[in-house]
Protein backbone atom coordinates (compact mmCIF):
# COMPACT_ATOMS: atom_id res chain seq x y z
CA UNK A 1 0.00 0.00 0.00
CA UNK A 2 0.86 3.38 -0.04
CA UNK A 3 3.11 4.80 2.51
CA UNK A 4 3.74 8.29 3.39
CA UNK A 5 6.83 9.38 5.53
CA UNK A 6 7.08 12.07 8.28
CA UNK A 7 10.51 13.43 9.75
CA UNK A 8 11.24 14.35 12.39
CA UNK A 9 8.51 12.60 14.72
CA UNK A 10 8.88 14.65 17.39
CA UNK A 11 10.97 17.91 17.90
CA UNK A 12 11.83 20.46 20.97
CA UNK A 13 13.40 23.43 19.79
CA UNK A 14 13.48 26.89 21.82
CA UNK A 15 11.57 29.61 21.10
CA UNK A 16 12.41 31.68 17.90
CA UNK A 17 14.00 28.87 16.02
CA UNK A 18 13.14 27.28 12.85
CA UNK A 19 11.67 24.11 12.21
CA UNK A 20 11.63 22.05 9.45
CA UNK A 21 9.51 18.96 9.21
CA UNK A 22 9.88 16.74 5.76
CA UNK A 23 6.76 14.93 4.22
CA UNK A 24 7.23 11.87 2.06
CA UNK A 25 5.62 9.89 -0.52
CA UNK A 26 7.42 6.79 -0.74
CA UNK A 27 6.25 4.56 -3.06
CA UNK A 28 4.02 6.76 -5.08
CA UNK A 29 3.91 10.61 -6.49
CA UNK A 30 2.01 12.83 -4.95
CA UNK A 31 0.12 15.35 -7.28
CA UNK A 32 -0.56 17.31 -4.10
CA UNK A 33 0.01 17.31 -0.63
CA UNK A 34 -1.98 18.93 2.55
CA UNK A 35 -0.64 20.03 5.88
CA UNK A 36 -2.79 19.65 8.96
CA UNK A 37 -2.22 21.25 12.51
CA UNK A 38 -3.95 19.27 15.66
CA UNK A 39 -4.06 21.01 19.02
CA UNK A 40 -5.18 18.71 21.80
CA UNK A 41 -8.70 17.00 22.02
CA UNK A 42 -9.24 18.90 18.63
CA UNK A 43 -9.82 17.91 15.55
CA UNK A 44 -7.57 18.33 12.28
CA UNK A 45 -7.40 21.53 10.99
CA UNK A 46 -6.49 22.18 7.11
CA UNK A 47 -3.38 24.53 7.05
CA UNK A 48 -2.40 24.94 3.55
CA UNK A 49 -2.54 22.81 0.05
CA UNK A 50 1.00 21.83 -1.72
CA UNK A 51 0.87 21.13 -5.41
CA UNK A 52 4.32 20.27 -6.85
CA UNK A 53 6.17 23.38 -8.61
CA UNK A 54 3.60 25.97 -7.52
CA UNK A 55 2.72 27.78 -5.02
CA UNK A 56 0.63 26.55 -1.54
CA UNK A 57 -2.77 27.15 -1.08
CA UNK A 58 -3.24 28.67 2.68
CA UNK A 59 -5.90 28.49 4.76
CA UNK A 60 -7.58 31.41 6.38
CA UNK A 61 -5.73 32.44 9.32
CA UNK A 62 -2.93 30.64 8.66
CA UNK A 63 -0.18 32.44 8.04
CA UNK A 64 2.21 31.63 5.12
CA UNK A 65 5.51 33.47 6.30
CA UNK A 66 5.36 32.26 9.27
CA UNK A 67 4.44 28.03 7.79
CA UNK A 68 6.31 28.05 4.73
CA UNK A 69 5.89 25.37 2.53
CA UNK A 70 7.62 23.71 -0.30
CA UNK A 71 6.42 21.06 -2.47
CA UNK A 72 9.93 20.81 -4.45
CA UNK A 73 8.72 17.36 -6.04
CA UNK A 74 6.22 14.64 -6.46
CA UNK A 75 7.64 12.70 -3.66
CA UNK A 76 8.74 15.65 -1.06
CA UNK A 77 6.86 18.63 0.40
CA UNK A 78 8.05 20.49 3.59
CA UNK A 79 6.64 22.43 6.00
CA UNK A 80 8.95 25.21 7.92
CA UNK A 81 7.83 26.86 10.98
CA UNK A 82 10.07 30.18 11.39
CA UNK A 83 10.67 31.66 14.57
CA UNK A 84 8.48 29.11 16.35
CA UNK A 85 6.45 29.90 19.93
CA UNK A 86 5.29 27.96 22.40
CA UNK A 87 1.54 28.55 21.13
CA UNK A 88 3.05 26.79 17.67
CA UNK A 89 3.43 23.44 20.03
CA UNK A 90 1.36 20.99 18.34
CA UNK A 91 0.51 17.61 16.04
CA UNK A 92 1.69 18.38 12.45
CA UNK A 93 0.60 15.70 10.30
CA UNK A 94 0.99 15.70 6.22
CA UNK A 95 -1.34 13.89 3.71
CA UNK A 96 -0.13 13.04 0.42
CA UNK A 97 -2.99 12.26 -2.93
CA UNK A 98 -2.75 10.69 -6.32
CA UNK A 99 -5.18 12.29 -8.27
CA UNK A 100 -7.47 15.43 -8.28
CA UNK A 101 -10.97 14.42 -7.88
CA UNK A 102 -13.28 14.38 -5.18
CA UNK A 103 -13.37 10.24 -4.00
CA UNK A 104 -9.40 10.45 -4.36
CA UNK A 105 -8.32 8.90 -0.97
CA UNK A 106 -5.46 10.12 1.37
CA UNK A 107 -2.57 8.96 2.42
CA UNK A 108 -1.39 9.93 6.05
CA UNK A 109 2.46 10.26 8.00
CA UNK A 110 2.72 9.66 11.15
CA UNK A 111 2.54 13.13 12.13
CA UNK A 112 5.13 15.14 13.88
CA UNK A 113 5.19 16.55 17.55
CA UNK A 114 6.65 19.95 18.02
CA UNK A 115 6.87 21.33 20.98
CA UNK A 116 8.23 25.13 21.71
CA UNK A 117 9.80 26.18 25.04
CA UNK B 1 -17.09 24.39 6.14
CA UNK B 2 -15.76 21.90 8.13
CA UNK B 3 -18.49 18.78 8.52
CA UNK B 4 -20.18 18.87 11.90
CA UNK B 5 -20.11 15.03 14.06
CA UNK B 6 -22.34 14.14 16.92
CA UNK B 7 -22.27 12.82 19.35
CA UNK B 8 -19.17 14.59 20.48
CA UNK B 9 -18.33 12.40 22.96
CA UNK B 10 -20.32 8.54 24.05
CA UNK B 11 -18.83 6.49 27.01
CA UNK B 12 -19.87 2.95 25.98
CA UNK B 13 -20.09 -0.59 27.79
CA UNK B 14 -17.93 -3.39 26.65
CA UNK B 15 -20.83 -4.98 23.47
CA UNK B 16 -22.97 -1.61 23.16
CA UNK B 17 -23.14 0.03 20.43
CA UNK B 18 -23.26 3.41 18.86
CA UNK B 19 -23.43 5.84 16.03
CA UNK B 20 -21.92 8.31 14.92
CA UNK B 21 -23.39 11.02 12.40
CA UNK B 22 -21.21 13.46 10.20
CA UNK B 23 -23.29 15.87 8.40
CA UNK B 24 -21.99 18.55 6.01
CA UNK B 25 -23.02 21.88 4.57
CA UNK B 26 -21.33 21.32 1.25
CA UNK B 27 -21.98 18.27 -1.36
CA UNK B 28 -20.66 15.26 -0.11
CA UNK B 29 -18.35 13.36 -3.21
CA UNK B 30 -17.07 10.68 -0.85
CA UNK B 31 -16.77 9.97 2.25
CA UNK B 32 -13.74 8.66 4.73
CA UNK B 33 -13.68 7.17 8.53
CA UNK B 34 -10.89 6.93 10.39
CA UNK B 35 -9.96 6.41 14.27
CA UNK B 36 -7.21 8.12 15.73
CA UNK B 37 -5.56 6.71 19.19
CA UNK B 38 -4.49 9.55 21.25
CA UNK B 39 -0.89 10.87 19.68
CA UNK B 40 -0.84 8.79 16.95
CA UNK B 41 -1.89 9.67 13.19
CA UNK B 42 -5.52 8.62 11.94
CA UNK B 43 -6.00 5.23 10.86
CA UNK B 44 -8.38 4.62 7.64
CA UNK B 45 -11.15 2.74 8.74
CA UNK B 46 -13.44 2.87 5.02
CA UNK B 47 -14.23 5.11 2.61
CA UNK B 48 -17.96 5.67 0.46
CA UNK B 49 -18.19 6.70 -2.80
CA UNK B 50 -21.48 6.89 -3.89
CA UNK B 51 -24.71 8.33 -2.26
CA UNK B 52 -26.74 5.48 -0.29
CA UNK B 53 -23.57 3.48 0.09
CA UNK B 54 -23.12 1.00 2.67
CA UNK B 55 -19.80 -0.73 3.50
CA UNK B 56 -18.70 -2.93 7.00
CA UNK B 57 -15.54 -3.96 8.17
CA UNK B 58 -15.92 -6.46 10.97
CA UNK B 59 -18.49 -5.20 13.25
CA UNK B 60 -18.06 -1.54 12.35
CA UNK B 61 -20.11 -0.19 9.29
CA UNK B 62 -20.95 3.01 7.85
CA UNK B 63 -23.63 4.50 5.40
CA UNK B 64 -23.66 7.57 2.62
CA UNK B 65 -26.92 9.41 2.06
CA UNK B 66 -25.44 11.78 -0.74
CA UNK B 67 -28.99 13.44 -0.93
CA UNK B 68 -28.94 14.32 2.59
CA UNK B 69 -25.20 15.40 2.39
CA UNK B 70 -24.54 12.89 5.40
CA UNK B 71 -23.22 9.62 6.59
CA UNK B 72 -23.34 7.33 9.77
CA UNK B 73 -20.60 5.28 11.34
CA UNK B 74 -21.89 2.52 13.06
CA UNK B 75 -20.15 0.43 15.98
CA UNK B 76 -21.48 -2.70 17.09
CA UNK B 77 -20.84 -4.97 19.93
CA UNK B 78 -17.96 -3.04 20.90
CA UNK B 79 -14.56 -3.77 22.10
CA UNK B 80 -12.12 -2.01 24.42
CA UNK B 81 -9.86 -1.79 20.95
CA UNK B 82 -12.35 0.74 19.31
CA UNK B 83 -11.47 3.65 21.85
CA UNK B 84 -10.59 6.51 20.38
CA UNK B 85 -11.48 9.70 18.37
CA UNK B 86 -13.42 8.73 15.29
CA UNK B 87 -12.94 11.33 12.29
CA UNK B 88 -15.18 11.64 9.02
CA UNK B 89 -13.44 13.15 6.32
CA UNK B 90 -14.30 14.03 2.77
CA UNK B 91 -12.91 16.33 -0.30
CA UNK B 92 -14.53 19.31 -0.73
CA UNK B 93 -14.96 21.42 -3.71
CA UNK B 94 -13.15 24.68 -3.96
CA UNK B 95 -14.30 28.45 -5.99
CA UNK B 96 -10.24 27.56 -7.82
CA UNK B 97 -11.71 24.17 -8.84
CA UNK B 98 -9.31 22.05 -6.93
CA UNK B 99 -10.35 19.90 -4.23
CA UNK B 100 -9.05 20.04 -0.62
CA UNK B 101 -9.09 17.50 1.92
CA UNK B 102 -11.11 18.18 5.34
CA UNK B 103 -12.08 16.51 8.39
CA UNK B 104 -14.92 16.96 10.60
CA UNK B 105 -15.43 17.89 14.08
CA UNK B 106 -14.25 14.41 16.07
CA UNK B 107 -16.11 12.14 18.46
CA UNK B 108 -14.55 10.75 21.25
CA UNK B 109 -15.47 7.49 22.17
CA UNK B 110 -14.20 5.25 24.96
CA UNK B 111 -15.15 1.70 25.92
CA UNK B 112 -15.14 0.89 29.36
CA UNK B 113 -14.78 -2.86 30.48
Amino acid sequence: GAVVSQHPSRVICKSGTSVKIECRSLDFQATTMFWYRQFPKQSLMLMATSNEGSKATYEQGVEKDKFLINHASLTLSTLTVTSAHPEDSSFYICSARVGGTGTDTQYFGPGTRLTVL
Amino acid sequence: QQPVQSPQAVILREGEDAVINCSSSKALYSVHWYRQKHGEAPVFLMILLKGGEQKGHEKISASFNEKKQQSSLYLTASQLSYSGTYFCGTNLFTTSGTYKYIFGTGTRLKVLA
